[in-house]
């Protein structure tokens, strides 16, 4: 069974445009959650996605932004980049919201912003 | 103060040690309790869970918690080098009819041959 998907694996950008990520989780996984992985911060929560419907999103400004389609892909975007965005974003499934203890995480995509 | 509390290490110690992993945390409505471990360039890996307090064993990994004292731990016995990575305290409270992960910092554990 393909684990969680995320494309591009790397990225580079200049400050004052925006990116989009996309995850592709494991097949028959509903929930969609997406992360920022900081070396200051750690692992930080963005949102949680069932449905197509976001059901949580944690405290980043709202330039930070995402879906879900109905095949329960998911993008996330990011508009007006700063230097501080840079980081290492991770997208994880579970096969419902709030299976916490079943969480699987893709490798993610390093965005770097110059 | 951070809600989850965790020494970025590194952690090095000889093959064949015990090793011991910490966090410690402030919300008491914290409910799950659980273990990653990230290699360099990965995600990270789900290692173990918990419900509430109490001890949960799965070969040559422990996981604690007690509540009482809002502290967890992970224990590995006879590490390896390949054990050699970065290990996430992660725990969750429900919020919007769902769990979300509040995450340590991560502790760096080197095991030398």
């Amino acid at each position: 069974k393909a684990g969680v998907t995320q494309t591009p694996r790397y990225l580079i950008k200049t400050r004052g445009q925006q990116v989009t990520l996309s995850c592709s989780p494991i097949s028959g996984h509903r929930s969609v959650s997406w992360y920022q992985q900081t070396p200051g911060q750690g692992l930080q929560f963005l949102f949680e996605y069932f449905s197509e419907t976001q059901r949580n999103k944690g405290n980043f400004p709202g330039r930070f932004s995402g879906r879900q389609f109905s095949n329960s892909r998911s993008e996330m975007n990011v508009s007006t980049l700063e230097l501080g965005d840079s980081a290492l974003y991770l997208c994880a499934s579970s096969l419902d919201p709030g299976m916490v203890e079943k969480l699987f995480f893709g490798s993610g995509t390093q965005l770097s912003v110059l | 103060q951070k809600e989850v509390e965790q020494d970025p290490g590194p952690l090095s110690v000889p093959e064949g040690a015990i090793v011991s992993l910490n966090c410690t945390y402030s919300n008491s409505a914290f409910q799950y309790f659980m273990w990653y471990r990230q290699y360099s360039r990965k995600g990270p890996e789900l290692l173990m869970y918990t419900y509430s307090s109490g001890n949960k064993e799965d070969g040559r990994f422990t996981a604690q918690v007690d509540k009482s004292s809002k502290y967890i731990s992970l224990f590995i016995r006879d590490s390896q080098p390949s054990d050699s990575a970065t290990y996430l305290c992660a725990m969750s409270r429900a919020s919007g009819g769902s769990y979300i992960p509040t995450f340590g910092r991560g502790t760096s554990l080197i095991v030398h041959p």
